[in-house]
This record gives C-alpha cells, structure tokens and sequence, in this order.
C-alpha cells in the first residue's frame, strides 16, 4: 500500500544523544514536513521541503535538522536530545508541484520518542 | 500572521446525536481551511477542505463544514454521531502567499452508546 513509512515506531533516548528519524514516501510527493505533536499545543511544524534539495524552518526548528538528498526521503536530525524533545514526530507529504498551501497532506503513523 | 482557534478541547455526544466541533481562525489574507482527524495510534486524515470554491464543504463520513468569512469560522458537523467517530479532530489553515500550515491544539470527540 502507498504511503508513508516512519521509524522507528518508538524510542527512548538519553540526553545528550544523536538521533535521527526516517521518513520514506513512495508517492513521488515533491513537499514534505515534520511535525512534533504535544498535548495541548496540537502539531507544530518543525522543517518542511518543497522539493529534493530544498529545506526550511518551520514553526519550532530549534535543535533539529534535515535535508532531503532526494525525493522520497526525508530524514529529521536531532544532534543533540533534551528531555524538552519529548514528543509525537509525525511526517507528512504533499502532491503540488511546489508545496502549495491548498494541498492534501499524507501523515505517517508518527515516532513516539522520549528522551530521558 | 496566521492562527486557529478550536474551542472545547473535549466534546462528548451520545450516538446518533449532532456532532459539532468549533474552528475559528485568524488570517490576514483570504485562507485555505482543513479538518482532519485522528484515531488512536494513527496518524491524521484529512476529512476535508476549504479552497475558495463552495462555502459548505462535504468531507467524508457524512461530515461537513461551512466556511463563514463574516464570523471567522469553519464549524465541523455531522447530523448523527457514531461510534465509529471517537476521535481527534485537528482544523487547520494555510495561506495562498505561504506554504506553511498551522494546526489548532485539536478537540477529542467521545462518543456515548
């Protein structure tokens, strides 16, 4: 079935650790984000791509990074966990030509990282 | 700037009842709404969207929402709650100079046998 895929599904993580979080889509989506998901404040966009070789910051990009070597993934990067990075990671996709704001976005089932 | 403002963050409503989730956003210029839900463990769907075309949306399951420049809102509804439909449901809004879209913080809908 086409999608997106995620992993890890979960992860508990120490402080001070590298982590990064993969997101494959076989769409052939050009746009793609991260969100993070925390109770109360809904989803908050981290990073987004409009296309292969293309990033930007989102909402909240402090302590993370991506980059987007081609078009069907989209790795998240955190250098460095804080317990404040606990959290939903959802990735999500688009079908427009350049990320247009009246598209459709395709959410993976998410990663629920904790870091301790 | 751009924002979206859902009020009730838990609704409950017995089955077969009307369901209404309340939306009002925040946009300086014309915006582009969206529902989506959630199950549990999931990720989210998009039940359906505002693009500047029909004022009343018809989304999926039976749901649908009416876009009200005048009052700033996109009120979700559906004439008769099932089971089924316990979930968590997210309006969001994006802007056609923008390529950015902001979520509400989400209501959960609990729905009573």
């Amino acid at each position: 079935i086409a999608g997106i895929t995620q992993a890890p599904t979960s992860q508990i993580l120490a402080a001070g650790r590298r982590m990064t979080l993969r997101c494959t889509q076989d769409m052939r989506h050009n746009a793609m984000y991260w969100y993070r998901q925390d109770l109360g404040l809904g989803l908050r966009l981290i990073h987004y791509s409009n296309t292969a070789g293309t990033t930007g910051k989102g909402e909240v990009p402090d302590g993370y990074s991506v980059s987007r070597a081609n078009t069907d993934d989209f790795p998240l990067t955190l250098a460095s966990a804080v317990p404040s990075q606990t959290s939903v990671y959802f990735c999500a996709s688009s079908d427009s030509e350049a990320g247009g704001p009246r598209d459709t976005q395709y959410f993976g089932p998410g990663t629920r990282l904790t870091v301790l | 700037a751009q924002s979206v403002t859902q009020l009730g963050s838990h609704v409950s409503v017995s089955e077969g009842a009307l369901v209404l989730l309340r939306c009002n956003y925040s946009s300086s210029v014309p915006p582009y709404l969206f529902w989506y839900v959630q199950y549990p463990n999931q990720g989210l769907q998009l039940l359906l969207k505002y693009t500047s075309a029909a004022t009343l949306v018809k989304g999926i399951n039976g749901f649908e929402a009416e876009f009200k420049k005048s009052e700033t809102s996109f009120h979700l509804t559906k004439p008769s709650a099932h089971m089924s439909d316990a979930a968590e449901y997210f309006c969001a809004v994006s802007v056609r100079s923008g390529n950015q879209f902001y979520f509400g913080t989400g209501t959960s809908l609990t729905v009573i046998p």
